[in-house]
């Protein structure tokens, strides 16, 4: 079974462009997640999506942040226009949706490193 | 809020010596905990996890025992191998929410 693959593995971008992030998660999972770690910091959460509906957009850092799910299936994150301090790693994860399950395991993508310069 | 303090890194050790890697967490009622191990190259994976107090987490020779009277979760490991060496995080979850709140990780480095 294919796990959870990011595209680019890396991008280097200059400030004020925009760069698109994907993330296909394992197949059947209906839970999507974003993360990214910034400067070596604590892995944190951006949103998490239930099929192509967002769950929870809580961690979004601002208006220049889109993800979008269409069709349920993979996901892109773009970032327009980026920031210096956008760079980072993005991480995507997928589970599935265990109904009443209090314990529903995130399996993680390799990450995009994002060099924003 | 909800957070996780872990221990600056990097650690280093020889192989066969004995790991410790610190994480306390912060949260309101019962959060699930969770170490995630991230190798050169890869994605994070799930190394061990604990859903309630004075659980033992266990896998690959990996311990860590969820102690709510001191709000910790620390990673242990009896012998280390070159192999170990990689980036580990510590997470909690509240049963009210599907996101992971990370520690900052660290980074364990085995010299052979």
């Amino acid at each position: 079974e294919a796990g959870v693959t990011q595209f680019p593995s890396h991008s280097v971008i200059e400030k004020g462009q925009t760069v698109t992030l994907r993330c296909d998660p394992i197949s059947g999972h209906d839970n999507l997640y974003w993360y990214r770690r910034v400067m070596g910091k604590e892995i944190k959460f951006l949103l998490h999506f239930v099929k192509e509906s967002k769950q929870d957009e809580s961690g979004m850092p601002n208006n220049r942040f889109l993800a979008e799910r269409t069709g349920g299936t993979y996901s892109t994150l773009k970032v327009q226009p980026a920031e210096l301090e956008d760079s980072g790693v993005y991480f995507c994860a997928s589970s599935q949706d265990i109904a009443g399950g209090r314990y529903n395991e995130q399996f993680f993508g390799p990450g995009t490193r994002l060099t924003v310069l | 809020g909800n957070s996780v303090t872990q221990m600056e890194g990097p650690v280093t050790l020889s192989e066969e010596a004995f790991l410790t890697i610190n994480c306390t967490y912060t949260a309101t009622g019962y959060p699930s905990l969770f170490w995630y191990v991230q190798y050169p190259g890869e994605g994070l994976q799930l190394l061990l996890k604990a859903t309630k107090a004075d659980d033992k987490g266990s896998n690959k020779g990996f311990e860590a025992t969820y102690r709510k009277e001191t709000t910790s979760f620390h990673l242990e490991k009896g012998s280390v191998q070159v192999s170990d060496s990689a980036v580990y995080f510590c997470a909690l979850k509240k049963d009210s929410s599907y996101k992971l709140i990370f520690g900052s990780g660290t980074r364990l480095l085995v010299r052979p």
